[in-house]
């Protein structure tokens, strides 16, 4: 079946850095989602990517999708301590209604 | 607030017991969806349905199973319960269910003793 995978699973960096997380698709996706779960918190639908080699940007977040549309990054521009939480990727499969998502990368900041 | 209401919060149980847990979706929402979350894990997607039918199905057990009753509502009854059901379970909607953004719920943490 279909599997999703991210990278890295455990991310610490200190305020002000970027940070980077990749996902990976075993099969082409429909479109490509990204949710952040805050400790304690659910997730929380952050973006949805479309388009082969689509861009978006939501403040100091940047979301890419692969031309081939089976790969996405989400870069964060000079973290913050409320960026902290787990980010995880979704897609769907081709024909298929349910989203796979990824085990999540699990963002630490120290101030 | 996501406007997914799940209830109980937590639940506190035994190895062996049956427990409900109830979903209610986002206003317009016709899809539903479960999840298991285990410690430090992913999502585990466990089933969905749409418009009161089973839409799709993942790694749910036997033990486990669900229902989408007309006015969309949604339980998750899981029954035969081992410590290892220990996780804390969502409930997610979306509008048509054809791979759409979800909105979850706060979810109901179960705890078996």
């Amino acid at each position: 079946g279909q599997q999703v995978m991210q990278i890295p699973q455990y991310q610490h960096v200190q305020e002000g850095e970027d940070f980077t997380t990749y996902c990976n698709s075993s099969t082409t996706l429909s479109n490509i989602q990204w949710y952040k779960q805050r400790p304690g918190g659910h997730p929380v639908f952050l973006i949805q990517l479309v388009k082969s080699g689509e861009v978006k940007k939501q403040k100091r977040l940047t979301f890419q999708f692969g031309e081939a549309k089976k790969n996405s990054s989400l870069h964060i521009t000079a973290t913050q301590t409320t960026d902290v939480g787990t980010y995880f990727c979704a897609g769907p499969g081709a024909g298929s209604y349910q989203l796979t998502f990824g085990k999540g990368t699990k963002l630490s900041v120290i101030p | 607030d996501s406007g997914v209401t799940q209830t109980p919060k937590h639940l506190i149980t035994a190895t062996g017991q049956r427990v409900t847990l109830r979903c209610s979706p986002r206003s317009g929402d016709l899809s539903v969806y479960w999840y298991q979350q285990s410690l430090d894990q992913g999502l585990q997607f466990l089933i969905q349905y749409y418009n009161g039918e089973e839409r799709a199905k993942g790694n749910i057990l036997e033990r486990f199973s669900a229902q989408q009753f007309p006015d969309l509502h949604s339980e998750l009854n899981l029954s035969s319960l081992e410590l290892g059901d220990s996780a804390l379970y969502f409930c997610a909607s979306s509008e048509q269910g054809l791979g759409q953004p979800q909105h979850f719920g706060d979810g109901t943490r179960l705890s078996i003793l």
